[in-house]
């Protein structure tokens, strides 16, 4: 069975540092993907990246970056620079392809990440 | 595009009554999927839909119901609510391409049930 552990529950940090979201996953296939989505207080989910699991490059974009290492099933989300506006709920989830995707994502408990000015 | 629009935003039933909860999405995606966020828990799969006509279960399936007859519409439906119920209510489609799949979630259904 597939499983994904976000085990910090809650962050906080002052306004400009940098930090790190961790994600644990377990999963039997050797093909998965990977997601990464932000849910501000609005409540809205906001997809921020996809990872396919033969893909292990790390991305960045602008000050987010992942780091995906299949050797210690993690994919890690660090933010540079904070800011107030990245105070949000942000959750990993896992799919597994076997119904081509359809069946739906896993998702971690979600992190609680409070940026303080 | 409108993208996943799901009515209403808000709910609130007593128990024992029983509604619907309307999702359609203008994407022309195979896939639809219903999530409930409770706190603490985050989003947990209740059923999801590969097709028109083709429905199954997910992680917390007890006590709703699914039926999929249009590519655009993926209702939820309640048939008694309990308090255990009170949730938030995500509804997503995804599309078969490429590889997987990007899940568009809807707005969301605060659901209340005394």
């Amino acid at each position: 069975a597939q499983k994904v552990t976000q085990a910090q529950t809650e962050i906080s940090v002052v306004e400009k540092e940098d930090v790190t979201l961790d994600c644990v996953y377990e999963t039997r296939d050797t093909t998965y993907y990977l997601f990464w989505y932000k849910q501000p207080p609005s409540g809205e989910l906001v997809f921020l990246i996809r990872r396919n699991s033969f893909d292990e490059q790390n991305e960045i974009s602008g000050r987010y970056s992942w780091n995906f290492q299949k050797s210690t099933s993690s994919f890690n989300f660090t933010i540079t620079a904070s800011q107030v506006v990245d105070s949000a709920v942000y959750f990993c989830a896992l799919s597994e392809p076997t119904g081509g995707g359809a069946d739906g994502l896993t998702f971690g408990k979600g992190t609680h990440l409070i940026i303080q000015p | 595009n409108a993208g996943v629009t799901q009515t209403p935003k808000f709910q609130v039933l007593k128990t024992g009554q029983s509604m619907t909860l309307q999702c359609a999405q203008d994407m022309n995606h195979e896939y639809m999927s219903w999530y409930r966020q409770d706190p603490g828990m985050g989003l947990r799969l209740i059923h999801y839909s590969v097709g028109a006509g083709i429905t199954d279960q997910g992680e917390v399936p007890n006590g709703y119901n699914v039926s999929r007859s249009t590519t655009e519409d993926f209702p939820l439906r309640l048939l008694s609510a309990a308090p255990s119920q009170t949730s938030v209510y995500f509804c997503a489609s995804s599309y078969s391409g490429q590889g997987v799949y990007e899940q568009y979630f809807g707005p969301g259904t605060r659901l209340t049930v005394t």
